[in-house]
């Protein structure tokens, strides 16, 4: 079973606001990722978990938070957003065979910062 | 240069038409390929994965990959209205898990 769950589906939060974005995989899969895509965009990559370690950072502002509590849950804390932060945040999960393995993606979180 | 770069499009094909779509990439040891596909508002859903020079083929899809050339396809034969979307080629560069994407082909599949 390809399933990668994402919740919510969709968020508004105000400039001020502390929000989380939550991923669940049950695959067994060991690279967890957050992707960014804009409208008309391709996803654009943010964070990468590898065995729970976050292994990339793609110079993401502090404003995101990641976190991953165990091999299943992806997390990303969101704090003092800016408007154009407002996008589809995507989650990802792969096996991590090294050199380069398949994603899987939830369904999104679409985001509105107001 | 971008790091993986694909036509924007729209291409439009008739139904029933194959539809050639093509990707270059510019990590010479990226050693993994890959092919998704995007509805509007959706996201990206894998269907074609491929990590050895040559053909790779899944039903009506086939994925096409030349390292020398740092050059990937797919091809969609009977193209069929449902196959309109925008397709995405993600490569995984730098050696690790980092999956980049091209910006997109958007195909239309006209009646």
């Amino acid at each position: 079973d390809t399933e990668v769950t994402q919740t919510p589906k969709h968020l508004v939060m105000g400039m001020t606001n502390k929000k989380s974005l939550k991923c669940e995989q049950h695959m067994g899969h060991r690279a967890m990722y957050w992707y960014k895509q804009k409208a008309k965009k391709p996803p654009e990559l943010m964070f990468v978990y590898s065995y729970e370690k976050l292994s990339i950072n793609e110079s993401v502002p502090s404003r995101f938070s990641p976190e991953c509590p165990n091999s299943s849950l992806l997390n990303l804390h969101l704090h003092a957003l800016q408007p154009e932060d407002s996008a589809l945040y995507l989650c990802a999960s792969s096996p991590d065979r090294g050199g380069g393995t398949e994603a899987f993606f939830g369904q999104g979180t679409r985001l509105t910062v107001v | 240069q971008k790091e993986v770069e694909q036509n924007s499009g729209p291409l439009s094909v008739p139904e029933g038409a194959i539809a050639s779509l093509n990707c270059t990439y510019s990590d010479r040891v990226s050693q993994s390929f890959f092919w998704y596909r995007q509805y509007s508002g959706k996201s990206p859903e894998l269907i074609m994965s491929i990590y050895s020079n040559g053909d790779k083929e899944d039903g009506r899809f086939t994925a096409q990959l030349n390292k020398a050339s740092q050059y990937v396809s797919l091809l969609i034969r009977d193209s069929q209205p449902s196959d309109s979307a925008t397709y995405l080629c993600a490569v995984n560069t730098g050696g690790g898990n980092k999956l980049t994407f091209g910006t997109g082909t958007q195909l239309k599949v006209e009646l």
